[in-house]
Parts: structure tokens; sequence; C-alpha cells
């Protein structure tokens, strides 16, 4: 099993400028999650979802939109990217309500200029 | 809403020597505790989990965490780091066992001198 993956691992934009991030989950896992990783605010919830076809926002959604189209594969839009949400972003998937262990993949480097 | 605190944004501590990093939160009921570490370059990856029974939990990698209700703490210990131990570390909280969402603290980063 490769896990989670995240496609692609570094991409840098200019302020405007729209990219897709595509994170991919080959262990049948219902949650999937997106976060941001910023210096010294940890990790913050953008967007999450707990079945194909489900989205709900997270702390810190605006900005971003994403989807869940097929059960392995959760998406994260950013239409118009700003200097803001330079960050490292990470994808997580849990197996369901009961069992309770996130597994991250490896981010992806995004830089906005 | 739940909240976690990690005051000590960075640790610096002999190979060898004994480590404790400390993790407070910040919830009305019975919180569901994790601390994740974050090798350079790598996604996170969970070292132990609290939901209840035994507050002396053991994880991965020699790691353990103490649940004390009083202090609302957390803390993460190990009795000798070793090099590799050199990393971030994150605590994280959860309304339940089964909550959909995690808050996180802001991480600590360990640094292991020879």
């Amino acid at each position: 099993n490769a896990g989670v993956t995240q496609t692609p691992k570094f991409r840098v934009l200019k302020t405007g400028q729209s990219m897709t991030l595509l994170c991919a989950q080959d262990m049948n896992h219902e949650y999937m999650y997106w976060y941001r990783q910023d210096p010294g605010m940890g990790l913050r919830l953008i967007h999450y979802s707990v079945g194909e076809g489900t989205t709900a926002k997270g702390e810190v959604p605006d900005g971003y939109n994403v989807s869940r189209l097929k059960k392995q594969n959760f998406l994260l839009g950013l239409e118009s990217a700003a200097p803001s949400q330079t960050s490292v972003y990470f994808c997580a998937s849990r197996r369901g309500q009961g069992e309770s262990e996130q597994y991250f993949g490896p981010g992806t480097r995004l830089t906005v200029t | 809403a739940q909240s976690v605190t990690q005051p000590d944004i960075h640790i610096t501590v002999s190979e060898g020597a004994s480590l404790e990093l400390r993790c407070n939160y910040s919830y009305g009921a019975t919180p569901y505790l994790f601390w994740y570490v974050q090798s350079p370059g790598q996604g996170l990856q969970l070292l132990l989990k609290y939901f209840s029974g035994d507050t002396l939990v053991q994880g991965i990698k020699g790691f353990e965490a103490e649940f004390k209700r009083s202090q609302s703490s957390f803390n993460l210990r190990k009795p000798s780091v070793h090099w590799s131990d050199a990393a971030e570390y994150f605590c994280a909280v959860g309304a339940s066992r089964g909550a959909q969402k995690l808050v996180f603290g802001q991480g600590t980063r360990l640094t292991i001198n020879p």
C-alpha cells in the first residue's frame, strides 16, 4: 500500500493563479482531511470529508474549495492564489468513526509570489 | 471548543538525556489526546493516544505520555533520547474517540546535541 500520497510535492504560483492539489489514499478510508501548516501555528484544518460526495468546512476554509467525487481522492483547489496561502499543505485520511488515527501524506510545499 | 497549548516552541537536549515535552489542553469533558511526530520533510506519524483507563500510555519508539486531569496536561516523555528523535512533535485533542476533527497544538521542535 502506498498509504496517503499527495501531488505535487512542490509548486510556485503567481498571485491570482489557480491550482488543484490532489490527495489519494488506497486504504479505503472514509474520512479525509486537508490541513495547512505554518510556522508557530501547528496544523489548521481547512476542509474535511466524512465520505464520498461530502465535504465540510474546517477552521480556515476561506480561499479554498474541495471535492470528494471518488472515495479515494480528495482535491483541494485554490481559485485565485494569494501570498497568504504560502504554506505546507497536508492531507490525511482516517478509517471511519470508530477509528481515531489519522494517516498523513508527505505534504505539498506551496509558494505564492 | 477544545484547544491545545504546547508551551515550548523549541527544546534542545543532549543525546542520552531524558526528555519531557509539555502539552496542556482545554476541554470541558474527557478529552481524547494524541501525540504525533513529524520528521523533517515528512508527514505526521502517530506516537501514542489516550482515550481512557490507565493514565500512563506507551507508544512507539520508546515514548510514553501521562494524562493528568487535575493539571489538564498530557506530557510526552522518553528516558533516553537518540539523535533520530530530532523532529517536531504535535499534541492534539479530540472531543470523542470518533470525533470528526482534531485540534493540534503549535508544535515543539526537538534538537538533539551529540
